[in-house]
């Protein structure tokens, strides 16, 4: 079982639209919870961190359910210059250390059509 | 600001020979990585540095090494360069726990598309 997976999509939208996608992770010692964006071809940027009593960026609402090892994103009003890849992106330090490793879904690819 | 450069940004390789890439960053970001990006497998740590001098295997280390000879540049070194390590490479760095800043965000640089043939 990978350690954090997703749905891979694509996912299709028509502008306008709210999107939401799904995010779980395997390892409970999870620490820190993070979506990053990829441009196609280009280099992932952090988007948001998730935290446990949800957050709010705009039109971006990230949710944490630690019970369930579960992390969402959803999108509303979406606009064409949101399609991308969107990396579900989780930490945990490894023992001994204190580097926080982090952990890359695949990736969720989105799609705003006019 | 140039943030996390990469040199070369293409690269095509036969079998068998070597090859460096370089990462520098001027953020004075304590440490860096070494990731892959493979279709459907995400990005996977090769390697990385907590600092100057020190490197450490991540995920997938085999066929690779690296050094930290300068806090601002990260290499990543090919040896013997094989067809399964055709991939985009990419370089990222982060503030240390110490740094004061939040050491889990890393930025990275624009990648280097490796093809080995």
């Amino acid at each position: 079982r990978k350690e954090v997976e997703q749905d891979p999509g694509p996912f299709n939208v028509p502008e306008g639209a709210t999107v939401a996608f799904n995010c779980t992770y395997s390892n409970s010692a999870s620490q820190s919870f993070f979506w990053y964006r990829q441009d196609c071809r280009k280099e992932p940027k952090l988007l948001m961190s998730v935290y446990s009593s949800g957050n709010e960026d705009g039109r971006f609402t990230a949710q944490l359910n630690r019970a369930s090892q579960y992390i969402s994103l959803l999108i509303r009003d979406s606009k064409l210059s949101d399609s991308a890849t969107y990396l579900c992106v989780v930490t945990s330090t490894r023992r001994g250390t204190s580097y926080g490793k982090l952990t890359f879904g695949q990736g969720t690819i989105l799609t705003v059509h006019p | 600001n140039a943030g996390v450069t990469q040199t070369p940004k293409f690269r095509v390789l036969k079998t068998g020979q070597s090859m460096t890439l370089l990462c520098a960053q001027d953020m004075n970001h304590e440490y860096m990585y070494w990731y892959r990006q493979d279709p459907g497998m995400g990005l996977r740590l090769i390697h990385y540095s907590v600092g100057e001098g020190t490197t450490a295997k991540g995920e997938v280390p085999d066929g690779y090494n690296v050094s930290r000879l300068k806090k601002q540049n990260f290499l990543l070194g090919l040896e013997s360069a094989a067809p399964s390590q055709t991939s985009v490479y990419f370089c990222a760095s982060s503030y240390g726990p110490t740094s004061g800043g939040p050491y889990n965000e890393q930025f990275f640089g624009p990648g280097t598309r490796l093809t080995v043939l």
